[in-house]
């Protein structure tokens, strides 16, 4: 099946620092990357959709200058969490969309990056 | 608005059957998945459907109803190990979540 791999797998970090964490599709290429967030015993909350190439489309609420995401290839999205504060603190997930012979283009979730800001 | 409804909790027994419904109102339809999510990981498919019907996987199925917005999950000889949460999704065409059914397995 399609992998997809997210680096790194948890962060500690003080207040005010960057974060940058990876998602990459490892045998398949994604057109498309979403990018979650999940609090503790809370749903998936899709923060933004990326596309190799163009900007990302963000949900409403989410502060783009805050988290920034680039898309540079059909198997690699960034998303940086700048000048982080602990409420950041939360569960990271990725996921990716291609021809990745799923489901009604089912998504392929990473392992997630747990991000903790002291 | 889009809305997609789940229980919040429910609890089962070891060996036994249990259906996790989900309703849902969307202004379109392209398909509806079940995803399992166990505790501090990430989601994990397990089904999809686009047309009305039962669709088989071993000890899960999913069921759909598009003219009643409804679909379940029915898991069968329920194992410790299917304790988890178990989100609906739709997509329409983009892919919104519900807020996830916790499903806690006694022995």
């Amino acid at each position: 099946g399609a992998v997809v791999s997210q680096h790194p797998s948890w962060v500690i970090c003080k207040s005010g620092t960057s974060v940058k964490i990876e998602c990459r599709s490892l045998d398949f290429q994604a057109t498309t990357m979403f990018w979650y967030r999940q609090f503790p015993k809370q749903s998936l909350m899709l923060m933004a959709t990326s596309n190799e190439g163009s900007k990302a489309t963000y949900e409403q609420g989410v502060e783009k200058d805050k988290f920034l995401i680039n898309h540079a290839s059909l198997t690699l999205s960034t998303l940086t969490v700048t000048s982080a504060h602990p409420e950041d603190s939360s569960f990271y997930i990725c996921s990716a969309e291609g021809l990745a012979g799923g489901e009604g283009d089912e998504q392929f979730f990473g392992p997630g990056t747990r991000l903790t800001v002291l | 608005g889009q809305n997609i409804d789940q229980p919040t909790e429910m609890t089962a027994t070891e060996g036994a059957i249990v259906q996790i419904n989900c309703t849902y109102q969307t202004s379109g339809f392209n398909g509806l998945f079940w995803y399992q999510q166990h505790a501090g990981e990430a989601p994990t498919f397990l089904s999809y459907n686009v047309l009305d019907g039962l669709e088989e996987k071993g000890r899960f199925s999913s069921f759909l109803s598009r003219s009643k917005g409804y679909s379940y999950l029915l898991l069968k000889e329920l194992q410790m190990k299917d304790s988890a949460s178990y989100l609906c999704a739709v997509r329409y065409p983009i892919l919104i979540w519900g807020a996830g059914t916790k499903l806690i397995i006694k022995p």
